[in-house]
């Protein structure tokens, strides 16, 4: 079945700097790709909507500037927390969207410090 | 806003007994429902989908039940196993399979 890869599974930065997060769809193209976040004991929260070759639609709360998102091809969206901070640290989930339903990458575990 | 929830936070099921989690949903403009199994440190992983314009369907010892009188959903996984510990999601689809939207989720410890 669709496989949709998320890299890296666990993260540790330092206050203040960026990190980025990967999400790749193995074995089929996505033009849109969503990305959560979620913290302990609680549910997804959608964060922003990634459309490959346009700007990328996020959630309101959800600051753009600091969360960059880049869907440069039919496979690949990225992440980005810029400048993080610990409120920052939580499990960040994509997931792509196919012909039919919706696959989820493995998430990626962010912790600043 | 539109949201989607849970009426239990935990439930403990007796192994090989039939477990049933519920769902409450506020948008009557969804596409379609999702449910979804979580395990911990992991990504959720489809369980099983209905279309609003259905009532029913089974899948493999799970069925899903969508009442869009009363807004509800639920999901039956018979004879429970361990390996189906877990937390479940229901979610809904709008916006044209656009945004899945999650509910708060269920825990489901399964007694051995």
């Amino acid at each position: 079945g669709a496989v949709v890869s998320q890299h890296p599974s666990r993260v540790i930065c330092k206050s203040g700097t960026s990190v980025k997060i990967e999400c790749r769809s193995l074995d089929f193209q996505a033009t849109t790709m969503f990305w959560y976040r979620q913290f302990p004991k609680q549910s997804l929260m959608l964060m922003a909507t990634s459309n490959e070759g346009s700007k990328a639609t996020y959630e309101q709360g959800v600051e753009k500037d600091k969360f960059l998102i880049n869907h440069a091809s039919l496979t690949l969206s990225t992440l980005t927390v810029t400048s993080a901070h610990p409120e920052d640290s939580s499990f960040y989930i994509c997931s792509a969207r196919q012909a039919v339903g919706y696959t989820f990458g493995s998430g990626t575990r962010l912790t600043v410090v | 806003g539109e949201s989607v929830g849970l009426h239990l936070p935990t439930l403990s099921v007796q192994e090989g007994d039939n477990s049933i989690i519920n769902c409450a949903y506020s948008n009557s403009a969804s596409d379609y429902f999702i449910w979804y199994k979580q395990e911990s440190g992991k990504g959720p992983q489809f369980i099983i989908d209905i279309r609003s314009n259905m009532d029913k369907r089974q899948g493999q010892r799970v069925t899903v039940l969508l009442n869009k009188t009363v807004k509800h959903l639920s999901l039956q996984i018979a004879a429970t196993q361990p390996g189906d510990s877990a937390v479940y999601f229901c979610a809904e689809v709008t916006g044209g399979y656009q945004k899945v939207t999650f509910g708060t989720g269920t825990k489901l410890q399964v007694i051995p």
